[in-house]
Parts: C-alpha cells; sequence; structure tokens
C-alpha cells in the first residue's frame, strides 16, 4: 500500500495567515492526489483534486501543487472557518490511502 | 438537492453481520462510481470498497471476503453488507460519491452510520 505522511500533524495560525500543509507519498502517485477539509462531526469536504484542480465552490485561497510524491496544500489568507483538519488522499492504485491529518487550529 | 443518506448502523456483537444503506437523491444514480469509507472518530477516513457503475468492486484487505458492496440502480441504493464483524471494523461509515471514475474522489458523502462491535 502506498503510505501518505503529512506535515506537520498540527499548527497553529491566525486569521489572515498564509498555511502551507505537506503530503509525501511514499511511492510516486503521479497527480492523482486529493485535499480534504474536515470539522467535527461532519463528513470531509473535497477541496482539490488532480493535486491541483479546485472543486466547484471551493474559495480560491486553497490552492494545491505538486507532483509524484511531494504535494504541498496552501491556504492564503486564512478565514475563521478555516480552522479544521485536512486530509490528504492518493488513488493512484488501490488501496486508496489518506493521510494521517493536518489540524489546523487557532493561535 | 444531490443527497447521500446513510442508514443501517448500530451495535452488533463480534462474529455478527449488519447491512448499510446509502439513499442517493438529487443526481442521476446510475451513472456514478460509488465508495465507502470509514473513519474512527479522531482518527484519518479509510477507504473500504468501490462499486463502478457496471457492478465491479474493489475492496481494501482489511475486508475483503467479509464484506460485499453493491448497488440497486433502480432503487438509487448503495449497500455494503458486512459479515464476520470485527472489533476493529468499529467506525462511522460513510458512503461518497466519485465524480471522476479513474483517478477517483468523493465530492458528496453522507452524514454518516456508526457501526459499534462490541
Amino acid at each position: 500500500d502506498i503510505q501518505m505522511t503529512q506535515s506537520p500533524s498540527s499548527l497553529s495560525a491566525s486569521v489572515g495567515d498564509r498555511v502551507t500543509i505537506t503530503c509525501r507519498a511514499s511511492q510516486t502517485v503521479g497527480r492523482y492526489l486529493n485535499w480534504y477539509q474536515q470539522k467535527p462531526g461532519r463528513a470531509p469536504k473535497l477541496l482539490l483534486y488532480g493535486a491541483s484542480t479546485l472543486q466547484g465552490g471551493v474559495p480560491s485561497r486553497f490552492s494545491g501543487s505538486g507532483s509524484e510524491t511531494d504535494f504541498t496544500l496552501t491556504i492564503t489568507r486564512l478565514q475563521p472557518e478555516d480552522f479544521a483538519t485536512y486530509y490528504c488522499e492518493q488513488t493512484s492504485s488501490s488501496p486508496w490511502t489518506f493521510g494521517q491529518g493536518t489540524n489546523v487550529e487557532v493561535k | 438537492e444531490v443527497q447521500l443518506l446513510e442508514s443501517g448502523g448500530g451495535l452488533v456483537q463480534p462474529g455478527g453481520s449488519l447491512r448499510l444503506s446509502c439513499a442517493a437523491s438529487g443526481f442521476p444514480f446510475s451513472t456514478y462510481w460509488m465508495h465507502w469509507v470509514r473513519q474512527v472518530p479522531g482518527e484519518g477516513p479509510v477507504w473500504v470498497s468501490r462499486i463502478d457503475n457496471d457492478g465491479n468492486t474493489i475492496y481494501a484487505d482489511s475486508v475483503r471476503g467479509r464484506f460485499i458492496i453493491s448497488r440497486d440502480n433502480a432503487k438509487n441504493t448503495l449497500y455494503l453488507q458486512m459479515n464476520s464483524l470485527r472489533a476493529e471494523d468499529t467506525a462511522i461509515y460513510f458512503c461518497a460519491r466519485d465524480p471522476l471514475a479513474h483517478g477517483s474522489c468523493y465530492d458528496i458523502w453522507g452524514q454518516g452510520t456508526m457501526v459499534t462491535v462490541s
């Protein structure tokens, strides 16, 4: 199975900050990399797919980059509603696997 | 409104069975690949199974041979038959829609249904 490792596991930030989360795959996944946001008690929400394609309705302050094994999720100008846990997921080969998550909390 | 609604979760003894349902509405269900994803509260999501629109299925190793994913396109419903349940199957189970097929992602999720094996 492809292992997905996110860093950091948690971070503290303030409204207006620029936040960067990294996801590394144990083997190449091309650009088959998705990012999700999850808030407590809710299902995950798709933010980006194909490493950098923004899902409809997701604010443009979210962006993704990378390919093969190294990927980045960037949130520019963090908003109050962005405090949540973020997960990457590879869908290059079965079983699809998620990272362990990055909790973005209020500083 | 595009919606997925799971049901069928509950408390079951080890070795028991449970069937989860996921009722879809607001979109042409038969044309979409569908997935089950589970999550232990406080942990990350884990992909469980996928069925394509031709009925082809794949499973995570941890459930293969015990779980069966199926769909009834006439009823717009996805199922997960869970047999020989183990304590480690305890989780919230989500059904999710895959808009991409090849390459997969999940753009619509249900609210989840809790399965407790104890």
